[in-house]
Protein backbone atom coordinates (compact mmCIF):
# COMPACT_ATOMS: atom_id res chain seq x y z
CA UNK A 1 0.00 0.00 0.00
CA UNK A 2 0.99 4.18 -0.08
CA UNK A 3 1.59 5.77 3.15
CA UNK A 4 3.07 8.86 4.26
CA UNK A 5 4.72 9.45 7.54
CA UNK A 6 5.10 13.08 9.28
CA UNK A 7 5.54 14.46 12.41
CA UNK A 8 2.05 15.35 14.22
CA UNK A 9 2.90 18.30 15.84
CA UNK A 10 6.16 20.75 16.12
CA UNK A 11 6.33 23.96 18.68
CA UNK A 12 9.19 26.48 18.28
CA UNK A 13 9.92 30.14 19.30
CA UNK A 14 9.54 32.60 16.35
CA UNK A 15 12.66 33.59 14.61
CA UNK A 16 13.85 29.76 14.85
CA UNK A 17 13.86 27.31 12.24
CA UNK A 18 12.07 24.08 11.92
CA UNK A 19 12.36 21.42 9.65
CA UNK A 20 9.20 19.14 8.76
CA UNK A 21 10.28 15.67 7.64
CA UNK A 22 7.92 13.31 5.40
CA UNK A 23 8.70 9.39 4.49
CA UNK A 24 6.59 7.72 1.89
CA UNK A 25 6.21 4.70 0.60
CA UNK A 26 4.29 4.70 -2.78
CA UNK A 27 4.20 3.18 -6.11
CA UNK A 28 4.18 5.86 -9.21
CA UNK A 29 5.98 8.51 -7.88
CA UNK A 30 5.90 12.00 -9.43
CA UNK A 31 6.79 13.92 -6.80
CA UNK A 32 6.19 15.57 -3.36
CA UNK A 33 4.15 18.75 -2.74
CA UNK A 34 3.89 20.61 0.76
CA UNK A 35 0.58 22.75 1.77
CA UNK A 36 -0.18 25.23 4.16
CA UNK A 37 -3.63 25.33 5.87
CA UNK A 38 -4.66 27.69 8.33
CA UNK A 39 -7.57 26.84 11.17
CA UNK A 40 -11.01 27.07 9.17
CA UNK A 41 -9.07 28.09 5.90
CA UNK A 42 -8.30 26.27 2.65
CA UNK A 43 -5.00 24.25 1.91
CA UNK A 44 -2.67 26.68 -0.21
CA UNK A 45 0.50 25.48 -2.19
CA UNK A 46 4.14 26.22 -0.74
CA UNK A 47 5.76 24.09 -3.05
CA UNK A 48 6.50 20.94 -5.40
CA UNK A 49 9.35 18.88 -5.84
CA UNK A 50 9.73 16.91 -8.71
CA UNK A 51 13.58 16.49 -8.99
CA UNK A 52 15.91 15.85 -5.82
CA UNK A 53 17.30 18.62 -4.64
CA UNK A 54 16.33 22.38 -3.00
CA UNK A 55 13.67 24.40 -3.97
CA UNK A 56 13.75 27.63 -1.75
CA UNK A 57 10.57 29.78 -2.22
CA UNK A 58 11.33 33.19 0.49
CA UNK A 59 11.82 32.02 3.96
CA UNK A 60 10.86 28.03 3.29
CA UNK A 61 12.58 25.81 0.99
CA UNK A 62 11.63 21.97 0.38
CA UNK A 63 13.99 19.45 -0.16
CA UNK A 64 13.33 16.00 -1.85
CA UNK A 65 15.65 12.81 -2.11
CA UNK A 66 13.70 10.07 -4.34
CA UNK A 67 16.44 7.68 -3.78
CA UNK A 68 15.63 7.75 0.27
CA UNK A 69 11.32 8.35 -0.53
CA UNK A 70 11.89 11.43 1.52
CA UNK A 71 11.66 15.02 1.73
CA UNK A 72 11.35 18.19 4.00
CA UNK A 73 9.77 21.34 4.26
CA UNK A 74 12.26 24.19 6.39
CA UNK A 75 10.73 27.26 7.32
CA UNK A 76 13.24 29.91 8.25
CA UNK A 77 12.56 33.05 10.54
CA UNK A 78 9.50 31.73 11.88
CA UNK A 79 6.57 34.09 12.15
CA UNK A 80 3.41 33.80 14.67
CA UNK A 81 1.31 33.82 11.32
CA UNK A 82 3.64 30.46 10.32
CA UNK A 83 1.49 28.74 13.22
CA UNK A 84 -0.47 26.49 11.06
CA UNK A 85 -0.91 22.67 10.22
CA UNK A 86 1.30 21.63 7.00
CA UNK A 87 0.65 18.72 4.94
CA UNK A 88 3.16 16.78 1.96
CA UNK A 89 1.74 15.39 -0.47
CA UNK A 90 3.01 12.35 -2.97
CA UNK A 91 1.36 13.06 -6.77
CA UNK A 92 1.32 9.79 -7.91
CA UNK A 93 -0.16 8.10 -11.06
CA UNK A 94 -0.17 5.04 -13.29
CA UNK A 95 2.08 5.31 -16.91
CA UNK A 96 -1.50 6.01 -18.60
CA UNK A 97 -2.68 8.68 -16.40
CA UNK A 98 0.01 11.25 -16.98
CA UNK A 99 -1.96 13.98 -14.91
CA UNK A 100 -1.62 11.35 -11.29
CA UNK A 101 -3.32 12.56 -8.11
CA UNK A 102 -1.92 13.45 -4.66
CA UNK A 103 -1.93 11.67 -1.77
CA UNK A 104 -1.53 13.72 1.29
CA UNK A 105 -0.22 13.05 4.70
CA UNK A 106 -1.83 13.54 7.78
CA UNK A 107 -0.41 17.09 8.69
CA UNK A 108 2.36 18.41 11.39
CA UNK A 109 0.77 21.00 13.46
CA UNK A 110 3.23 23.93 14.04
CA UNK A 111 2.64 26.38 16.84
CA UNK A 112 5.14 29.21 17.07
CA UNK A 113 5.44 31.65 20.26
CA UNK A 114 6.39 34.51 21.20
CA UNK B 1 -15.32 35.80 -8.94
CA UNK B 2 -11.96 34.96 -8.60
CA UNK B 3 -10.53 31.34 -8.01
CA UNK B 4 -12.95 28.49 -6.66
CA UNK B 5 -16.41 28.97 -5.33
CA UNK B 6 -18.26 26.22 -2.94
CA UNK B 7 -21.88 25.87 -1.95
CA UNK B 8 -23.56 25.75 0.70
CA UNK B 9 -20.55 26.96 3.29
CA UNK B 10 -22.03 24.47 5.69
CA UNK B 11 -25.00 22.38 6.12
CA UNK B 12 -27.00 19.74 8.40
CA UNK B 13 -28.39 16.80 6.87
CA UNK B 14 -30.42 14.16 7.60
CA UNK B 15 -29.52 10.81 7.21
CA UNK B 16 -30.78 9.34 4.05
CA UNK B 17 -31.05 12.47 2.29
CA UNK B 18 -29.36 13.13 -0.99
CA UNK B 19 -27.36 16.69 -1.39
CA UNK B 20 -25.08 18.20 -3.76
CA UNK B 21 -21.92 20.32 -2.58
CA UNK B 22 -21.55 22.67 -5.52
CA UNK B 23 -18.00 23.52 -6.75
CA UNK B 24 -17.37 26.43 -9.79
CA UNK B 25 -14.08 27.44 -10.69
CA UNK B 26 -13.42 30.44 -12.86
CA UNK B 27 -9.43 29.80 -13.93
CA UNK B 28 -9.92 27.50 -16.58
CA UNK B 29 -8.50 24.92 -15.17
CA UNK B 30 -9.11 21.28 -16.88
CA UNK B 31 -8.45 19.34 -14.17
CA UNK B 32 -11.02 19.13 -10.65
CA UNK B 33 -11.08 17.22 -7.15
CA UNK B 34 -13.10 16.27 -4.02
CA UNK B 35 -11.07 15.81 -1.16
CA UNK B 36 -12.61 15.11 2.42
CA UNK B 37 -10.99 16.31 5.50
CA UNK B 38 -11.45 14.73 8.67
CA UNK B 39 -9.67 15.20 11.92
CA UNK B 40 -6.18 13.16 12.21
CA UNK B 41 -6.38 11.91 8.64
CA UNK B 42 -5.26 15.09 6.22
CA UNK B 43 -7.31 15.45 2.73
CA UNK B 44 -8.77 11.81 1.10
CA UNK B 45 -9.23 12.45 -2.41
CA UNK B 46 -12.69 11.21 -3.16
CA UNK B 47 -13.17 11.90 -6.73
CA UNK B 48 -11.53 13.72 -10.09
CA UNK B 49 -12.00 14.83 -13.65
CA UNK B 50 -8.34 15.56 -15.35
CA UNK B 51 -10.71 17.38 -18.31
CA UNK B 52 -14.29 18.13 -19.45
CA UNK B 53 -16.41 15.04 -19.69
CA UNK B 54 -14.34 12.92 -17.54
CA UNK B 55 -14.07 11.67 -14.30
CA UNK B 56 -12.27 9.04 -12.05
CA UNK B 57 -12.27 7.48 -8.73
CA UNK B 58 -10.03 8.72 -5.86
CA UNK B 59 -9.10 6.67 -2.52
CA UNK B 60 -12.87 7.25 -0.91
CA UNK B 61 -15.49 7.17 -3.33
CA UNK B 62 -17.89 4.87 -2.31
CA UNK B 63 -21.33 6.76 -1.45
CA UNK B 64 -20.19 9.68 -3.65
CA UNK B 65 -20.74 10.61 -7.47
CA UNK B 66 -19.55 13.37 -9.51
CA UNK B 67 -20.16 14.92 -12.83
CA UNK B 68 -18.07 16.97 -15.08
CA UNK B 69 -20.51 18.75 -17.88
CA UNK B 70 -18.07 21.54 -18.29
CA UNK B 71 -14.92 22.66 -17.50
CA UNK B 72 -15.84 25.09 -14.60
CA UNK B 73 -18.63 23.38 -12.67
CA UNK B 74 -17.75 20.03 -10.52
CA UNK B 75 -20.71 19.00 -8.11
CA UNK B 76 -20.40 16.05 -5.82
CA UNK B 77 -23.56 14.22 -5.02
CA UNK B 78 -24.02 11.94 -1.78
CA UNK B 79 -27.26 9.71 -3.07
CA UNK B 80 -28.54 8.63 0.31
CA UNK B 81 -26.26 10.31 3.17
CA UNK B 82 -25.02 8.61 6.19
CA UNK B 83 -23.38 9.90 9.83
CA UNK B 84 -19.94 8.79 8.08
CA UNK B 85 -20.26 11.47 5.37
CA UNK B 86 -19.84 14.37 8.47
CA UNK B 87 -16.83 16.00 7.12
CA UNK B 88 -15.30 19.02 5.68
CA UNK B 89 -15.63 18.88 1.78
CA UNK B 90 -12.80 20.99 -0.47
CA UNK B 91 -12.88 21.45 -4.26
CA UNK B 92 -9.48 21.82 -5.59
CA UNK B 93 -8.48 22.44 -9.67
CA UNK B 94 -5.06 22.27 -11.39
CA UNK B 95 -3.95 23.92 -14.37
CA UNK B 96 -1.52 20.99 -15.38
CA UNK B 97 -0.19 18.19 -14.35
CA UNK B 98 1.71 19.11 -11.34
CA UNK B 99 1.56 19.24 -7.90
CA UNK B 100 -0.19 22.66 -7.43
CA UNK B 101 -3.27 22.63 -6.60
CA UNK B 102 -5.65 26.10 -6.37
CA UNK B 103 -8.45 24.66 -2.62
CA UNK B 104 -11.66 25.94 -2.56
CA UNK B 105 -12.97 27.58 1.16
CA UNK B 106 -14.32 24.25 1.59
CA UNK B 107 -17.88 23.03 2.95
CA UNK B 108 -18.88 21.70 6.10
CA UNK B 109 -21.53 19.28 5.94
CA UNK B 110 -23.09 17.44 9.10
CA UNK B 111 -25.17 14.33 8.43
CA UNK B 112 -27.18 13.65 11.57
Amino acid sequence: GQSLEQPSEVTAVEGAIVQINCTYQTSGFYGLSWYQQHDGGAPTFLSYNALDGLEETGRFSSFLSRSDSYGYLLLQELQMKDSASYFCAVRVGETTDSWGKLQFGAGTQVVVTP
Amino acid sequence: IAGITQAPTSQILAAGRRMTLRCTQDMRHNAMYWYRQDLGLGLRLIHYSNTAGTTGKGEVPDGYSVSRANTDDFPLTLASAVPSQTSVYFCASSESPSGEQFFGPGTRLTVL
